[in-house]
């Protein structure tokens, strides 16, 4: 079935050192999303790539960064982990050139700062 | 400033009996608006939309009302049964780029009772 994937599903790493989160998607979507979701709380955009071409919402901190070295992964960088970067983070995708505004989600990665 | 408002976190039903989940906005440009559910340890998965210039959707037991002047959406789940128990996220979409952006409310869980 294709699918989004994130790797690892939980993740704990201690405060102020860099981790790399993950996502492969096997749907040939050309656009990949990352959002921030914290406990009840909705989904808040951090960035997406439309194809090649990066895109930052202006409220997203510089301590996040993506990567994106082909169509079917994308990483996500925090350099320098804050207590208050805990959340689930969740990877999307979508193919606008077929007309759909929906986007397909993986199931997320929860990360722990200790 | 929450573009996108789910203003009740939970709502219990019994089963057999119509779930309605609210949504309200404060954008009039809003082109298309969505329906997600999210099952614990799982990603939203796509429900159900509506294009800004229907005012009804339906899909099965799902039906998607938006009141455009009203700036408010809901959906309509009938008859709910306990394996609709989840979170409903409503999601409305505008244009970005050469793509879409999502934009969530907070979520309303959903509990239907046997």
């Amino acid at each position: 079935d294709a699918m989004v994937i994130q790797n690892p599903r939980y993740q704990v790493t201690q405060f102020g050192k860099p981790v790399t989160l993950s996502c492969s998607q096997t749907l040939n979507h050309n656009v990949m999303y990352w959002y921030q979701q914290k406990s009840s709380q909705a989904p808040k955009l951090l960035f997406h790539y439309y194809d090649k071409d990066f895109n930052n919402e202006a409220d997203t901190p510089d301590n996040f960064q993506s990567r994106r070295p082909n169509t079917s992964f994308c990483f996500l960088d925090i350099r320098s982990p804050g207590l208050g970067d805990a959340a689930m983070y969740l990877c999307a995708t979508s193919s606008p050139r077929e007309g759909f505004n929906e986007q397909f989600f993986g199931p997320g990665t929860r990360l722990t700062v200790l | 400033d929450q573009q996108v408002k789910q203003n009740s976190p939970s709502l219990s039903v019994q089963e057999g009996r119509i779930s309605i989940l609210n949504c309200d906005y404060t954008n009039s440009m809003f082109d298309y608006f969505l329906w997600y559910k999210k099952y614990p340890a799982e990603g939203p998965t796509f429900l159900i939309s509506i294009s800004s210039i229907k005012d009804k959707n339906e899909d099965g037991r799902f039906t998607v009302f938006l009141n455009k002047s009203a700036k408010h959406l809901s959906l309509h789940i009938v008859p709910s049964q306990p394996g609709d128990s989840a979170v409903y996220f409503c999601a409305a979409s505008t244009p970005m780029d050469s793509s879409y952006k999502l934009i969530f409310g907070s979520g309303t869980r959903l509990l239907v009772r046997p």
